[in-house]
């Protein structure tokens, strides 16, 4: 099982919003809907901020919002604030009955 | 509310067993609520899910297929916990090791221990 595609890397502005990505196969992301996303600041334990593709735990902001079409599913942060710059991981369960993630996307608040 | 509590040394030696234990308060490992999962986090390989075990009416076991020749997940029901065993370690190993529960029918690792640095380093 290969691991789910992100950008390596994205950016914005303050205020601005900003679109993840995470492209799997119809052996993952495209066959159910568990996909989840996690926010990861420098040695810090990840934190889950989507998960069920579109489903925020309590406690994570409203600007987090998740989506998913065909095999690809998506992250958007609204509102960008300096606090949102970290490293994001997708993760989809498959049709081998494990997780994968995706390599990481890197998000810099310009 | 259920805790997780990581135990085990920071240093393997290469080709050495890397060993981690996992213990469960607040919940079973033969419970039915979940799966009880390890994953790992280092800088050049980012988060990788390891491999999990969980009961139903007997212990099932699902494994990474780039670890699956060498890891086993071990369920310890007197003691309510659950153990990892990487064989054969290489310095490629060195990560943040992480044990999580994860709810059935879901994606949501709701709960994860704190997390143990293992250095695998002659």
């Amino acid at each position: 099982q290969s691991a789910l595609t992100q950008p390596s890397s994205v950016s914005g502005s303050p205020g601005r919003s900003i679109t993840i990505s995470c492209t799997g196969t119809s052996g993952d992301i495209g066959v159910h809907e568990f996909v989840s996303w996690y926010q990861v600041h420098p040695d810090k334990t990840p934190q889950l901020i989507l998960y069920d593709v579109a489903n925020r735990p309590s406690g994570v902001s409203y600007r987090f919002s998740g989506s998913k079409s065909g095999n690809t599913a998506s992250l958007t942060i609204s509102d960008l604030r300096a606090e949102d710059e970290a490293d994001y991981y997708c993760n989809s369960y498959t049709t081998s009955s494990t997780w994968v993630f995706g390599g990481g996307t890197r998000l810099t608040v310009l | 509310q259920v805790y997780l509590r990581q135990s085990g040394p920071g240093l393997v030696k290469p080709s050495q067993t890397l060993s981690l234990t996992c213990a469960i308060s607040g919940d079973s490992v033969s419970g039915n609520t979940g799966a009880w999962n390890w994953l790992r986090q280092s800088p050049s390989r980012g988060l990788e899910w390891l491999g999990k075990t969980y009961y139903t009416s007997f212990w099932s076991y699902d494994y990474a297929f780039f670890v699956k020749s060498r890891i086993t997940v071990i369920p310890d029901t007197s003691k309510n916990q659950f153990s990892l065993q990487l064989k054969s370690a290489t310095p490629d190993d060195t990560a943040v090791y992480f044990c999580a529960r994860q709810i059935h029918g879901s994606s949501l690792f709701d709960s994860w221990g704190q997390g143990t640095l293992v250095t695998v380093s002659s």
